[in-house]
Formats: structure tokens, sequence, C-alpha cells
């Protein structure tokens, strides 16, 4: 069975400085690995995705992630955030053989201006 | 184009009735997923389709949920003797024909805005 930890359920960051949003997953496979965000009552929506090739993928609004297979993470990354990047980021897998994605349970980014 | 829709938007109903809910899929999407999200439990799966049939049912947390995907295209999802404990908002996704990633074919999901259900 596949999960995915997301060990912050909120980080509070200065606007304009970096900030980087954790997740480790367990598989037993090869996997999948994406980024969604959901902004304030909208719905989820794709940042990036990690299929194969170059370990560090990057997505929309600057966001950029890492799949380290060793120590079975894929972090989430930005260099400057703004105001508009507040909403909850989730982490999700899939793996071989399964179409339905695990999700982590979230984690809340808040922009201080 | 237009993305996955859902209705209604919100609903709030009374303990031990039965509810519907409707995801329009985007157009030439084959698959179709639903997810419910809920304080307690975060991003849980619920059940998967592929064309009319549903392969992966695994995610029903009871048999007091049901779905349905008609013409692959709109699916409902039922649930009879609605549960306080079923409160959560309910996503749909649909995907279009899987696509070479790799190492396997996978499925981009598209999420709709979600149904809101309050059991009081």
């Amino acid at each position: 069975a596949q999960s995915v930890t997301q060990l912050d359920s909120q980080v509070p960051v200065f606007e304009e400085a970096p900030v980087e949003l954790r997740c480790n997953y367990s598989s037993s496979v090869s996997v999948y690995l994406f980024w969604y965000v959901q902004y304030p009552n909208q719905g989820l929506q794709l940042l990036l995705k990690y299929l194969s090739g170059s370990t560090l993928v990057k997505g929309i609004n600057g966001f950029e992630a890492e799949f380290n297979k060793s120590q079975t993470s894929f972090h989430l990354r930005k260099p400057s955030v703004h105001i508009s990047d507040t909403a909850e980021y989730f982490c999700a897998v899939s793996d071989f053989g399964n179409e339905k994605l695990t999700f982590g349970t979230g984690t809340r980014l808040t922009i201080i201006p | 184009g237009a993305g996955v829709s859902q209705s209604p938007s919100n609903k709030v109903t009374e303990k031990g009735k039965d509810v519907e809910l409707r995801c329009d899929p985007i157009s030439g999407h084959t698959a179709l997923y639903w997810y419910r999200q809920s304080l307690g439990q975060g991003l849980e799966f619920l059940i998967y389709f592929q064309g009319n049939s549903a392969p992966d049912k695994s995610g029903l947390p009871s048999d007091r949920f049901s779905a349905e995907r008609t013409g692959g295209s709109v699916s409902t999802l039922t649930i009879q003797r609605t549960q306080q404990e079923d409160s959560a908002v309910y996503l749909c996704a649909s995907s279009p024909p899987a696509r070479r990633g790799g190492l396997r074919y996978y499925n981009e999901q598209f999420f709709g805005p979600g149904t809101r259900l309050t059991v009081l």
C-alpha cells in the first residue's frame, strides 16, 4: 500500500521569502508524484508532476520540486513567494496498476505581508 | 474549454435522507474519479470509472455509497441514509485516455470544484 506524509500542516512565510513544503511517500513500486494546489473556495489544480527522467521538475507559478528516490521525498520549493500563493498544497502519488491518487493531508501555506 | 462541473455546489440534508451528487466530466475524458475531502480524513479516493465500468470501488466507505456512470459521461454518486460523518466535500475528477509517461501510461486528473455536503 502506498502512503504520503506531509509533515507540516501549516507553514507561514513572509512575502518574497523562499519556501519548502515537505512530502515523503512510501510505495513498493515505481511511482508517479504530483503536487496539487487548492486556492480558497476552488478545486484542485495540478502544479507539477514527476513521471520519469530529470529529478527536478518545474511547474506553474514558479514552483519546482525534486524527486529523491533514496529519501522517498518530493519536496516543493519556491524561491520567492507572493501573497497570491496563499493556498493549501497537496502532495499525491500513484503507482503501477493503480489509477487512483493517494494524497497527503495537505499543507496550508500562509503568506505574511 | 469547459472544465469538470459538479452539482449542486452545496447540499444540506437531514440525517437519514438520500442524496445524489452529479459530475459532468470534460468532454472526451474516458476516466472519472470520485474523492472525498473531509476535515478528519483529508482527501480520500472513493471510486474510479473507465468508461461506464468501475474497476476500482475500493474507497467506498460503506454499502450506503454507490455510483454509476452512463454513456461514458455523466456520473452520479448516491449516498443512502446519510449520516453526519458523511459531511464532506465530494470531488470529481476526469482524465483523458492514458498517455505514456516513462515506464507506463498515466492519467492526468482534472478536478471539479466539488460539492459540499452537510448532514444535519
